[in-house]
């Protein structure tokens, strides 16, 4: 089956550690995108990525970092540097839009991260 | 920048009923897509219905409808005939149609919970 898996499902970190949440996907879309949920707040983007080796920031950057060394993986690096990280965070991808057509985001079952 | 704004942090309904969930959102782009997505206690997020905002006629999806009025810049949401589950959360979402800029913006959320 084609979709996008995000692990671990739960994920416990202490105060000043970083931590690496995963997000695969076999749609073989180029676009993918991690968004944080907070209560209240609905979905925020953190960071994306059109195609390979090329990320663009989103609007809650601080704190986190990116790779994408290939097409099917998208991995999100929660730093020391993001003061408040306890949330879920929400892997996306998408074939690229454009001019007059869409494609839809796929999301994948997302990963809660507490900070203990 | 777009904001999205959804006025109503929670309704409930009785099952059958019919409910309608409002959004707002302020953009100065004149081509973009609108989005209901819905996002059940498993949290994984399903995109309910989608709107392009150079078509005229209101999207529909079975029991789900959209009240779009492009110069008030508004998107309500109507589900008909509502079902136990139906309740969840529901985000309004909004996207440009710049290619390389898809971004989603989401509202901070509708809590629905329909009533047996």
């Amino acid at each position: 089956d084609g979709g996008i898996t995000q692990s671990p499902k739960y994920l416990f970190r202490k105060e000043g550690q970083n931590v690496t949440l995963s997000c695969e996907q076999n749609l073989n879309h180029d676009a993918m995108y991690w968004y944080r949920q907070d209560p209240g707040q609905g979905l925020r983007l953190i960071y994306y990525s059109q195609i390979v080796n090329d990320f663009q920031k989103g609007d809650i950057a601080e704190g986190y970092s990116v790779s994408r060394e290939k097409k099917e993986s998208f991995p999100l690096t929660v730093t020391s540097a993001q003061k408040n990280p306890t949330a879920f965070y929400l892997c996306a991808s998408s074939i690229p839009t454009g001019l007059y057509s869409y494609n839809e985001q796929f999301f994948g079952p997302g990963t809660r991260l507490t900070v203990l | 920048a777009q904001t999205v704004t959804q006025s109503q942090p929670e309704m409930s309904v009785q099952e059958a009923e019919t409910v309608t969930l409002s959004c707002t959102y302020d953009t100065s782009e004149s081509n973009y897509y609108l989005f209901w997505y819905k996002q059940p206690p498993s949290r994984q997020m399903i995109l309910v219905i989608r709107q392009e905002a150079y078509k005229q006629q209101n999207a529909t999806e079975n029991r789900f409808s959209v009240n779009f009025q492009k110069a008030a810049k508004s998107f309500s949401l109507k589900i008909s005939d509502s079902q136990l589950g139906d309740t969840a959360m529901y985000f309004c979402a909004f996207m440009t149609t710049n290619f390389g800029n898809e971004k989603l913006t989401f509202g901070t959320g509708t809590r629905l919970t329909i009533i047996p």
